[in-house]
């Protein structure tokens, strides 16, 4: 079964406005990741924050990471339209053969102009 | 510097059929993986490959073979294509764990 659940599914805000997309997940992690997908695109990397951490900026971006709730948030500050596209969290756990990095179904952002 | 390249970008199968799909990266990656995503289920994963010889089953791996022959290539293999296979398929690759992965374009297949 997948290890992160996105929430919500679906979000629809005004540019400029903020948007905030939560994960959560169910056993022990190494680190939680945020990714972004564009419509019929490949996925890109957004931000990692590692399992001591609680909280980590990349730009507009500000990741928090709750391990004892097994949850995290992604905030989208000031959003622009050209930020529309499809979030993921990502988690990953294991190591060496048992490695393994596994992504939730996603939030859909849609940004209006 | 290419990254992660999937080969081909389209595909249209008929029942049964066989077919291999291709990831190439350049970025001397330990780690790749393939996922399938289908609408309303996010990214599922197939198979991965902790290193060059190594495979390992994800979480829907029936129906799909794999091999890592070489560091660089990592293959997926249809022996026999149903229906239910129609997806898009993603690889991917990473160095090391703890690190972020980098995604190819995707394969759209349809089997019909």
């Amino acid at each position: 079964s997948q290890q992160g659940e996105e929430d919500p599914q679906a979000l629809s805000i005004q540019e400029g406005e903020n948007a905030t997309m939560n994960c959560s997940y169910k056993t022990s992690i190494n680190n939680l990741q945020w990714y972004r997908q564009n419509s019929g695109r490949g996925l890109v990397h957004l931000i990692l924050i590692r399992s001591n951490e609680r909280e980590k900026h990349s730009g507009r971006l500000r990741v928090t990471l709750d391990t004892s709730k097994k949850s995290s948030s992604l905030l989208i500050t000031a959003s622009r339209a050209a930020d529309t596209a499809s979030y993921f969290c990502a988690t990953d756990k294991g190591g060496g053969s048992n490695y393994k990095l596994t992504f939730g179904k996603g939030t859909l952002l849609t940004v209006n102009p | 510097n290419a990254g992660v390249t999937q080969t081909p970008k389209f595909r249209v199968l008929k029942t049964g059929q066989s077919m291999t799909l291709l990831c190439a990266q350049d970025m001397n990656h330990e780690y790749m993986y393939w996922y399938r995503q289908d609408p309303g289920m996010g990214l599922r994963l197939i198979h991965y490959s902790v290193g060059e010889g190594t495979t390992a089953k994800g979480e829907v791996p029936d129906g799909y073979n794999v091999s890592r022959l070489k560091k660089q290539n990592f293959l997926l293999g249809l022996e026999s294509a149903a229906p239910s296979q129609t997806s898009v398929y993603f690889c991917a690759s990473s160095y090391l764990t703890l690190t972020e992965a980098f995604f190819g374009q995707g394969t759209r297949l349809t089997v019909v």
